[in-house]
């Protein structure tokens, strides 16, 4: 299985911050790479596919790069809907794998 | 609107069996290869089982290999999930999720764009 590692696995940020996750794939997985945002009690919701393309209604603050094995999400501007927790995922194979999640937190 | 419906969670024995269904609408259902994806209390995502618009092609999480099996009923719009011997690590949310896509190919395939709410299985004596 391809395994998946997220740091950090909690961020404490501000209102206006410009917010960096990294997820490190364990082999190459081009560039068939998720991100998904889930808040308390909630489903995931996608964010971002194949590394950089934003899926229709997601603000444009989201954003995202990466190739190969390294990839990062970045927010521009952190906004008050933005504290949740954020996946990545693998699709690079028969069988996705997720990372561990990252929390956003009001700092 | 794209909805997802999920239903069948509960109690149940180790051991025991429960069948999860998962209704669809808004969409052509036969068109779209489909995911349960479990997320236990406190924790994260674990992507269980997949299976192709067709209902042809099916993949397991080596986790649930041979104790679970994934169905759909293109007639009726709905996804299943038949869970066996069950275990006390099974407990979790379950969500069935779609991927904007007919077939499954090596690569590229497992993008989820739209997630039901999810329901909760307890697997407890």
């Amino acid at each position: 299985d391809i395994q998946m590692t997220q740091s950090p696995s909690t961020l404490s940020a501000s209102v206006g911050d410009r917010v960096t996750i990294t997820c490190r794939a364990s082999q190459n997985i081009s560039s068939w790479l998720a991100w998904y945002q889930q808040k308390p009690g909630k489903a995931p919701r996608l964010l971002i596919y194949r590394a950089s393309t934003l899926e229709t209604g997601v603000p444009s603050r989201f954003s995202g790069s990466g190739s190969g094995t390294d990839f990062t999400l970045t927010i521009s501007s952190l906004q008050p809907d933005d504290f949740a927790t954020y996946y990545c995922q693998q699709y690079n194979s028969y069988y996705p794998t997720f990372g561990q999640g990252t929390k956003v937190e009001i700092k | 609107d794209v909805q997802l419906v999920e239903s069948g969670g509960g109690l149940v024995q180790p051991g025991g069996s429960l069948r999860l269904s998962c209704a669809a609408s808004g969409f052509t259902f036969s068109t779209y290869a489909m995911s349960w994806v479990r997320q236990a209390p406190g924790k994260g995502l674990e992507w269980v089982s997949g299976i192709s618009g067709s209902g042809i092609s099916t993949y397991y999480a080596d986790s649930v290999k041979g104790r679970f099996t994934i169905s759909r009923d293109n007639s009726k719009n709905t996804l299943y999930l038949q869970m066996n011997s069950l275990r006390a690590e099974d407990t979790a949310v379950y969500y069935c999720a779609r991927t904007p896509r007919r077939g499954i190919a090596a690569t590229g395939t497992w993008r989820l764009d739209y997630w039901g709410q999810g329901t909760l299985v307890t697997v407890s004596s």
